[in-house]
């Protein structure tokens, strides 16, 4: 049973580059979460995508946006990068109307010079 | 915007020694969680409480839940070298919603 995938693990990009980040959940789960981790930080809430719509939405710029796609995989996009978006961005799936744990990936770390 | 203070932030220890790690928050959660992260990995959970005054146990590690369900802690025993990691807590308001976390309790047990 496949855990959370995320793609890629490792990215450099330029600022005012942008970026696609992608996630596959968890078998079986049809929600997918996205948080930020600075550095020596705890992880900071994106989004949370549900049906294919954005249900949930934390303190993020209109740069910040995603996707949900039919089989429940997801996008993470951000334009404009900006050096303070250097990163761990991080993926959870979980299921509705269960006990909703979320499961994380390993994340995709990226940097931004 | 509900926080969540996580204490103490670094904490470094010897092998065998007892240690508790503190989350507080001004804010009502309907559960709580406390994550395990390695470096290069996402956050792996330990355990979910969501009963007032709840705890459970996971071999050396307690887990407790404040009866106001507003604060939260992690007691190990008889550290190991293995339990060296990041330990994070976090928030739910409700089930299914954002996870708000703590900033993080960097461990390192000694040998």
């Amino acid at each position: 049973d496949a855990g959370v995938t995320q793609s890629p693990t490792h990215l450099i990009k330029t600022r005012g580059q942008q970026v696609t980040l992608r996630c596959s959940p968890k078998s079986g789960h049809d929600t997918v979460s996205w948080y930020q981790q600075a550095l020596g930080q705890g992880p900071q809430f994106i989004f949370q995508y549900y049906e294919e719509e954005e249900r949930q939405r934390g303190n993020f710029p209109d740069r910040f946006s995603g996707h949900q796609f039919p089989n429940y995989s997801s996008e993470l996009n951000v334009n404009a990068l900006l050096l303070g978006d250097s990163a761990l961005y991080l993926c959870a799936s979980s299921l509705q109307g269960s006990k909703n744990i979320q499961y994380f990936g390993a994340g995709t770390r990226l940097s931004v010079l | 915007t509900q926080l969540l203070e996580q204490s103490p932030q670094f904490l470094s220890i010897q092998e065998g020694e007892n240690l508790t790690v503190y989350c507080n928050s001004s804010s009502v959660f309907s559960s709580l969680q406390w994550y395990r992260q390695e470096p290069g990995e996402g956050p792996v959970l330990l355990v979910t409480v969501v009963t007032g005054g709840e705890v459970k146990k996971l071999k050396r590690l307690t887990f407790q839940f404040g009866d106001a369900r507003k604060d939260s802690s992690l007691h190990i025993t008889a550290a190991q070298p293995g339990d060296t990691g990041l330990y994070l807590c976090a928030g739910q308001e409700t089930s299914g919603s954002r996870l708000t976390f703590g900033e993080g309790t960097q461990l390192t047990v000694n040998p």
